[in-house]
């Protein structure tokens, strides 16, 4: 099992460039999770599918946009890429149950925007 | 909306020391409670987590953590700490209600040989 994968893992972008943020899990699970990390702030969620078919946004969407494409793949797109989406991104998957299950998180993508 | 405090932001101590990470939440109802911990250029990965039954609970690596209810907290232990613990810990919770967690900020341990 690979796991949760992410490409690519490494980008840098000028400023209103667009790009795809891909990432595909292999261990069957419902809930899949796009989140930002930046020093001294912790994880911050973008966005988030509980289910496939569904996205809901989290807490700093904008300027964000998502595809869960199918069970296995959660795409995040940058239309008119920031210097403040500088960022290490990183994918996760859960399941989802009546007990509170693990994320299990991907390698990370590091984004600059120049 | 739930919060996640993380008091110690950077730690450094030297091997054998023992170690002590808080963690606070702010909700009052049933929580589920995680550790994760990142270490240099890796991703994030489970240390332990707690949702029912005993508050002590003991994850990989020799980590434990202490859930105590009247005190929102869930801090995280280890009684020796070695230089492969050098990473990044984050304390995570979501609410009874909800799967998705809240991180807290971090803390950056490192350990010296």
């Amino acid at each position: 099992n690979a796991g949760v994968t992410q490409t690519p893992k490494f980008q840098v972008l000028k400023t209103g460039q667009s790009m795809t943020l891909q990432c595909a899990q292999d261990m069957n699970h419902n809930s899949m999770y796009w989140y930002r990390q930046d020093p001294g702030m912790g994880l911050r969620l973008i966005y988030y599918s509980a289910s496939e078919g569904t996205t809901d946004k989290g807490e700093v969407p904008n300027g964000y946009n998502v595809s869960r494409l199918n069970k296995r793949e959660f795409s995040l797109r940058l239309e008119s890429a920031a210097p403040s989406q500088t960022s290490v991104y990183f994918c996760a998957s859960s399941e989802r149950g009546q007990v509170p299950y693990e994320q299990y998180f991907g390698p990370g993508t590091r984004l600059t925007v120049t | 909306a739930q919060s996640v405090s993380q008091h110690n932001h950077h730690v450094i101590l030297s091997e054998a020391a023992s170690l002590e990470l808080g963690c606070n939440y702010s909700y009052g109802g049933t929580v589920n409670l995680f550790w994760y911990v990142q270490y240099p250029g890796q991703h994030l990965q489970l240390l332990l987590k707690y949702f029912s039954g005993d508050p002590l609970v003991k994850g990989i690596k020799g980590f434990e953590a202490e859930f105590i209810k009247s005190k929102f907290s869930f801090n995280l232990r280890k009684p020796s700490v070695q230089w492969s613990d050098t990473a990044e810990y984050f304390c995570a919770v979501s609410s009874g209600g909800s799967y998705i967690p809240t991180f807290g900020r971090g803390t950056s341990l490192i350990v010296h040989p």
